[in-house]
């Protein structure tokens, strides 16, 4: 069962563009959503994350935005550079009993066109 | 502050061979997680590894198994592999138990493991 669902599977944005990712979540347990990005041949970097207690979050030009309602949270990038092409992954997890344990979404693949 | 170093980057193997690889986390984390990421089903948690202890584990058969020592660093064992096992697999560490939440993990660069 999966319990982080992310699309769409692949975006092409224009460069100064909007990039926007969703993932809903199914286990109202979760309590941390990380967003990480991976460039090829990298590990995933965490590239900001959001508890449920706030709508959205901000740094720079990455944002999310958060439903708690819904089970819902997005990823905008503002002003998309080529820079930004990468995968994208959603996550969820839940501190409650100390797990660190990663629940991912199949990613994003996002390329930034000039 | 060196990251999270796994060795070997790339290996090749053939089916029924097991496998042994290797992470050494980020100085002064003693959480160890291992992440298998295949085109297909992504990135899935295997295990979590803190003070030498398993944690938390994964949907995963028996085969795949770890340990982690006492300076941290963590192995991760497939025995009688299957093709289905040729994947990435990386390794993360946290500061588990510190200000960091919970979500925050450090990546390695991965284990590119093929099996023929």
């Amino acid at each position: 069962q999966q319990q982080v669902k992310q699309s769409p599977q692949s975006l092409i944005v224009q460069k100064g563009g909007i990039s926007i990712i969703n993932c809903a979540y199914e286990n109202t347990a979760f309590d941390y959503f990380p967003w990480y990005q991976q460039f090829p041949g990298k590990g995933p970097a965490l590239l900001i994350a959001i508890r449920p207690d706030v709508s959205e979050k901000k740094e720079g030009r990455f944002t999310i935005s958060f439903n708690k309602s819904a089970k819902q949270f997005s990823l905008h990038i503002m002003d998309s550079q080529p820079g930004d092409s990468a995968t994208y992954f959603c996550a969820a997890t839940y501190s409650g009993a100390g797990s660190y344990q990663l629940t991912f979404g199949k990613g994003t693949k996002l390329s930034v066109i000039p | 502050k060196a990251g999270v170093t796994q060795t070997p980057r790339y290996l090749i193997k053939t089916r029924g061979q097991q496998v042994t690889l290797s992470c050494s986390p980020i100085s002064g984390h003693r959480s160890v997680s291992w992440y298998q990421q295949t085109p297909g089903q992504g990135l899935q948690f295997l295990f979590e590894y803190f003070s030498e202890t398993q944690r938390n584990k994964g949907n995963f058969p028996g085969r795949f198994s770890g340990r982690q020592f006492s300076n941290s660093r963590s192995e991760m064992n497939v025995s009688t592999l299957e093709l289905g096992d040729s994947a990435l697999y990386l390794c993360a560490s946290s500061s588990r138990g510190q200000s960091l939440p919970a979500g925050e993990l450090f990546f390695g660069e991965g284990s590119r493991l093929t099996v023929l």
